[in-house]
């Protein structure tokens, strides 16, 4: 079984442009996050999706910040009109708590740069 | 509010003393508590797992945990730190079988 994979792992946008990134979790864990770390700071907490319960996005610093999960599996993090304070590395984790799976797998993350 | 707590932003300590990294949670239903590290440039890994039974567990890389439920602690150590053991720690917790909380992270510097 693969890992969290995360596509791209680098971008460069310029500012006022809409980036879309993605994240493949581990086929049947149940639960998703997004992380957002900024150069030198700890984890951001963005978003997290359990199944198929409403996500809690009470993370998302503004409403430019959008995330879905498709069929419980694909999720997307979408910013639109980046900003150079967008400029860091978004991480992706994903488990599967009701399984027993408690612990988080993390995906190696996209460094966005907004120029 | 559930929450997780890492006091200490920064440590520094000299290659062969101990370590030990504190972490706090909130109150109320004991999470099940996790340390992960974080080398420069590198992802993040599960270096130990504490769900219930005897409180010291034991990790990769020669890390130990212990959680006190008295103190809501779930501190990280190590007998003897190595020069590799320089990278940043995160201590998170999952409540209620639900969302998982980390905190902000201590950086670990190690002198030689």
């Amino acid at each position: 079984g693969a890992g969290v994979s995360q596509s791209p792992s680098n971008k460069v946008t310029e500012k006022g442009k809409d980036v879309e990134l993605r994240c493949d979790p581990i086929s049947g864990h149940t639960a998703l996050y997004w992380y957002r770390q900024s150069l030198g700071q700890g984890l951001e907490f963005l978003i997290y999706f359990q199944g198929n319960s409403a996500p809690d996005k009470s993370g998302l610093p503004s409403d430019r910040f959008s995330a879905e999960r498709t069929g419980g599996s694909v999720s997307t993090l979408t910013i639109q009109r980046t900003q150079q304070e967008d400029s860091a590395v978004y991480l992706c984790a994903s488990s599967s708590p009701l399984a027993g799976l408690y612990e988080q797998y993390f995906g190696p993350g996209t460094r966005l740069t907004v120029t | 509010a559930q929450s997780v707590t890492q006091p200490d932003i920064h440590i520094t300590v000299s290659e062969g003393a101990s370590l030990e990294l504190r972490c706090n949670y909130s109150y109320g239903a004991t999470p099940y508590l996790f340390w992960y590290v974080q080398s420069p440039g590198q992802g993040l890994q599960l270096l130990l797992k504490y769900f219930s039974g005897d409180t010291l567990v034991q990790g990769i890389k020669g890390f130990e945990a212990e959680f006190k439920r008295s103190q809501s602690s779930f501190n990280l150590r190590k007998p003897s730190v190595h020069w590799s053991d320089a990278a940043e720690y995160f201590c998170g917790g999952l409540y209620n079988f639900n969302k998982f909380y980390f905190g902000s992270g201590t950086k670990l510097n190690v002198k030689p």
